[in-house]
């Protein structure tokens, strides 16, 4: 069965500051994905992983995935409070079958 | 703006109500899904539909039952539901029924956040 495990769940950062959340998934998948969802609010797509060695940047987020190792990181640079939210890794097993981690909930404060 | 549509945004329902819920969309996207989600918990997959037949059911109960009238709409119907089942249901869509052939991620609606008392 399939798991997808984030870490930290909770992240609480001063602005101005970085910091990594990681992602691991238990079985082979070819696609990684990063979400972000304010409060009360749907699921916003921030990147689509596609191989090995993947890197995506936008603005103060950047992340990579390592389908060896099974782990995707989603880098925080110079957090700040607008970033506030929790942020979900996904894959997808057997076409568009696609499963969440935990998600992370992200407090950057000032 | 999302581009995928659901009504109501907020529902609020007794247990022995019947009520539905819409998902629209009009990208031409052949693959629609069902999650629901729990407070604080990440959203958990329910339903997939690919070019209208339904292709994933996650041992979801018959209280909940999904309609897929043609490609751009999907519904869940809902009926003796029980407290548990309050949440905050996604639509989301897909342009193949593949999501490993294709460079996108899924497109979510905004929710209908559900209540039943």
């Amino acid at each position: 069965e399939l798991k997808v495990e984030q870490n930290p769940l909770f992240l609480s950062m001063q602005e101005g500051k970085n910091y990594t959340i990681y992602c691991n998934y238990s079985t082979t998948s070819d696609r990684l994905y990063w979400y972000r969802q304010d409060p009360g609010k749907s699921l916003e797509s921030l990147f689509v992983l596609l191989s090995n060695g993947a890197v995506k940047q936008e603005g103060r987020l950047m992340a990579s995935l390592d389908t060896k190792a099974r782990l995707s990181t989603l880098h925080i640079t110079a957090a700040v409070h607008d970033l506030s939210a929790t942020y979900f890794c996904a894959v997808t097993i057997n076409n568009n079958d696609m499963r969440f981690g935990a998600g992370t909930r992200l407090t950057v404060k000032p | 703006d999302t581009e995928v549509t659901q009504t109501p945004k907020h529902l609020v329902m007794g247990m022995t109500n019947k009520k539905s819920l819409k998902c629209e969309q009009h990208m031409g996207h052949r693959a629609m899904y069902w999650y629901k989600q729990k407070a604080k918990k990440p959203p958990e997959l329910m339903f997939v539909y690919s070019y209208e037949k339904l292709s994933i059911n996650e041992s979801v109960p018959s209280r909940f039952s999904p309609e897929c009238p043609n490609s751009s709409l999907l519904n869940l119907h809902l009926h003796a539901l029980q407290p548990e089942d309050s949440a905050l249901y996604l639509c989301a869509s897909s342009p193949t029924d593949s999501l490993s052939s294709y460079n996108s991620p899924l497109h979510f609606g905004n929710g209908t956040r559900l209540t039943v008392t």
